[in-house]
């Protein structure tokens, strides 16, 4: 597509459920991120794939959260017994892996665990 | 990890200003991004510039590797500027994480 797709853009949930993230990106960028943003503070890093595997996910939390990217494409960020704490903007980026990582953001999907 | 310190943290333009705005990194880097987000939460890539300098309409970035920061400046700002500005860096041998300031929030008043 012509950006960075991410859905839903708003989810409310209770604690303790599990949620899917959906990140669709750029056509023809190999490589995908995830980043997570509270209130006031900058995007930090949580996964980086490159084509189907997650060449770096050091940054995830803890394992409660895992993502896939099976046919190197759309991607899924799933989390697991989410707690309140959980509540974010996560926010999915694409490049082209060649040399320069410019990334282009999605416009992030809202998380509210109440 | 890299630590990015951005400088000032909060800024108050009045429309037609110009501004600087600064970003201070702890290592080496071989990828240094500077993205506004607008109030909307969308974050634009404005400049890839690990070193150099570079323009972009009223709009332009100068990094000093050696030194480890970098500029952003902003001339004859428009009310459509405001939002918050991030550095966001990649240390070398970093694995193409970039790591993010806390951002430089700024508001331009007509």
């Amino acid at each position: 597509g012509a950006g960075v797709s991410q859905t839903p853009s708003n989810k409310v949930t209770e604690k303790g459920k599990y949620v899917e993230l959906r990140c669709d990106p750029i056509s023809g960028h190999t490589a995908l991120y995830w980043y997570r943003q509270s209130l006031g503070q900058g995007p930090e890093f949580l996964i980086y794939f490159q084509g189907t595997g997650a060449a770096d996910d050091s940054g995830l939390p803890n394992d409660r959260f895992f993502a896939v990217r099976p046919e190197g494409s759309v991607s899924t960020l799933k989390i697991q017994r989410t707690e309140r704490g959980d509540s974010a903007v996560y926010l999915c980026a694409s490049s082209l892996s060649s040399g320069a990582n410019v990334l282009t953001f999605g416009a992030g999907s809202r998380l509210t665990v109440l | 990890g890299i630590q990015v310190e951005q400088s000032p943290p909060d800024l108050i333009l009045q429309e037609g200003a110009n501004s600087t705005l600064r970003c201070n990194f702890s290592d080496s880097v071989n990828n240094l991004q500077w993205f506004h987000q607008n109030p909307w939460g969308q974050l634009i890539n404005l400049f890839y510039i690990p070193s150099g300098t570079k323009q972009n309409g009223r709009l332009s970035a100068t990094t000093v590797a050696t030194e480890r920061y970098s500029l952003l400046y902003i001339s004859s700002s428009q009310t459509t500027d405001s939002g918050v500005y991030f550095c966001a860096v990649e240390s070398r041998g970093g694995n193409n994480r970039l790591a993010f300031g806390k951002g430089n929030q700024v508001v331009v008043i007509p």
